[in-house]
């Protein structure tokens, strides 16, 4: 069974820095690109960083480009985003998510908030 | 960037009639795309891909059709654990992957 597990979350003040970091499991990591997508409150989704499965090929959307990044370890079946200058607009809940692409599986999402 | 354009934005239909559910593209996306359904407090599941091919484990009362722009999600016998939001997402020209803004399927 494929699973994706979201954390490090939390709140952060605007200007601050925040990882995430997603565990995979039930399927072969290093196979699959990897996602990062999220969701404002109340909000659509909106699509934010991409992984290819060797990690060598990264996109990002215009709104987080500079200020994110994406990584993966596939030896720890892990995937991150490290997010700086964090903005009150990036409060959203982040979900993992594989393909690309299509994407097929979701984690459950880890909320992160950006206020003072 | 390809705009996708869901409608209409919310759709309320009576436990088991037809919902039909309407997505157009700025550009053509062949048959790229794919219906997520969200169900309230948890994360989007995979529905249709392809346009057409229902994902494992989805019941057959979900379909999909269209290519090119215009694209149509129908629920041939609503069920009232079908209330979600539901987004199409199009995976032709990425990136970036874009989103329709959803449509809400409300239990009449």
């Amino acid at each position: 069974e494929v699973q994706l597990v979201e954390s490090g979350g939390g709140l952060v003040q605007p200007g601050g820095s925040l990882r995430l970091s997603c565990l995979a499991s039930g399927f072969t990591f290093s196979s699959y690109g990897m996602n990062w997508v999220r969701q404002a409150p109340g909000l659509g989704l909106e699509w934010v960083s991409h992984i290819s499965g060797s990690g060598s090929t990264k996109y990002y959307a215009d709104s987080v480009k500079g200020r994110f990044t994406i990584a993966r370890d596939n030896a720890e079946n892990s995937l991150y985003l490290q997010m700086k200058y964090l903005r009150a607009e990036d409060t959203a809940v982040y979900y993992c998510a594989r393909g690309g692409p299509r994407i097929d599986y979701w984690g459950q999402g880890t909320l992160v908030t950006v206020s003072s | 960037e390809i705009v996708m354009t869901q409608s209409p934005a919310t759709l309320s239909v009576s436990p088991g009639e037809r919902a039909t559910l309407s997505c157009r593209a700025s550009q053509s996306v062949n048959s790229n795309l794919a219906w997520y359904q969200q169900k309230p407090g948890q994360a989007p599941r995979l529905l249709i891909y392809g346009a057409s091919t229902r994902a494992t484990g989805i019941p057959a009362r979900f379909s999909g059709s269209g290519s090119g722009t215009e694209f149509t999600l129908t629920i041939s016998s609503l069920q009232s654990e079908d209330l979600a939001v539901y987004y199409c997402q199009q995976y032709n020209n990425w990136p970036p992957f874009t989103f329709g803004g959803g449509t809400k399927v409300e239990i009449k």
